[in-house]
């Protein structure tokens, strides 16, 4: 199974400063025959269910805040908010689909 | 708008079952693979099963393979987890989930839509 881990567990920012998380995948998840890394980045807030951020490790779903950016590639990916607001204020988790079982890193609380 | 709507959560004591229901709208069911995740109470993401658009192959996280289900009624578009000789630790939020795709593993992708969850609460 492909382990999935993230860092930190918690971070405070200030509104309107940078959020970055990181997480780290025990193997690569990069698929060679197309170049796409099978990464993804979730969103939950308090008393929500997820919320689906990026896909493809850096590609933002529609209607997503262009503050939200995902990079890396292979083993280490980092989701960067740009300017954080209020609303942001949520548990993110990072999920491989590279392969079965599908795991997801154990989230990172951003807290004002 | 794709909705998700789980039912049949509850109380069940431990060595019990319960059927877990997610129907769907919103888009074209049989097209799209789905998926069951959990998340016990104050933990974090844990997947648990997959299915295949046409329901032909299914996939389980070691932790329910022998114990839980996942089947699927295209014509009623809705999404089923039987769960049976359950635990303390199966106590949790289940959500399903859509996949983009019919395939689960031909043409892997993430969870673009989810429910609103349904409690499973194991306890005697």
């Amino acid at each position: 199974d492909i382990v999935m881990t993230q860092s930190p567990d918690s971070l405070a920012v200030s509104l309107g400063e940078r959020a970055t998380i990181n997480c780290k995948s025990s193997q690569s998840v990069l698929h060679s025959s197309n170049n796409n890394n099978y990464f993804a980045w979730y969103q939950q807030k308090p008393g929500q269910s997820p919320k689906l951020l990026i896909n493809w490790a850096s590609t933002r779903e529609s209607g997503v805040p262009d503050r939200f950016s995902g990079s890396g590639s292979g083993t280490d990916f980092t989701l960067t908010i740009s300017s954080l607001q209020a609303e942001d204020v949520a548990v993110y988790y990072c999920q491989q689909y590279y392969s079965t079982p599908r795991t997801f890193g154990q989230g990172t609380k951003v807290e004002i | 708008e794709v909705q998700l709507l789980e039912s049949g959560g509850g109380l069940v004591q431990p060595g019990g079952s319960l059927r877990l229901s997610c129907a769907a709208s919103g888009f074209t069911f049989i097209s799209n693979a789905m998926s069951w995740v959990r998340q016990a109470p104050g933990r974090g993401l844990e997947w648990v099963s997959g299915i295949s658009g046409s329901g032909d192959s299914t996939y389980y996280a070691d932790s329910v393979k022998g114990r839980f289900t996942i089947s699927r009624d295209n014509s009623k578009n809705t999404l089923y987890l039987q769960m049976n000789s359950l635990r303390a630790e199966d106590a949790a939020v289940y959500y399903c989930a859509k996949v983009p795709s019919e395939a689960w593993n031909d043409a892997p992708r993430a969870f673009d839509s989810w429910g609103q969850g349904t409690l499973v609460t194991v306890s005697s």
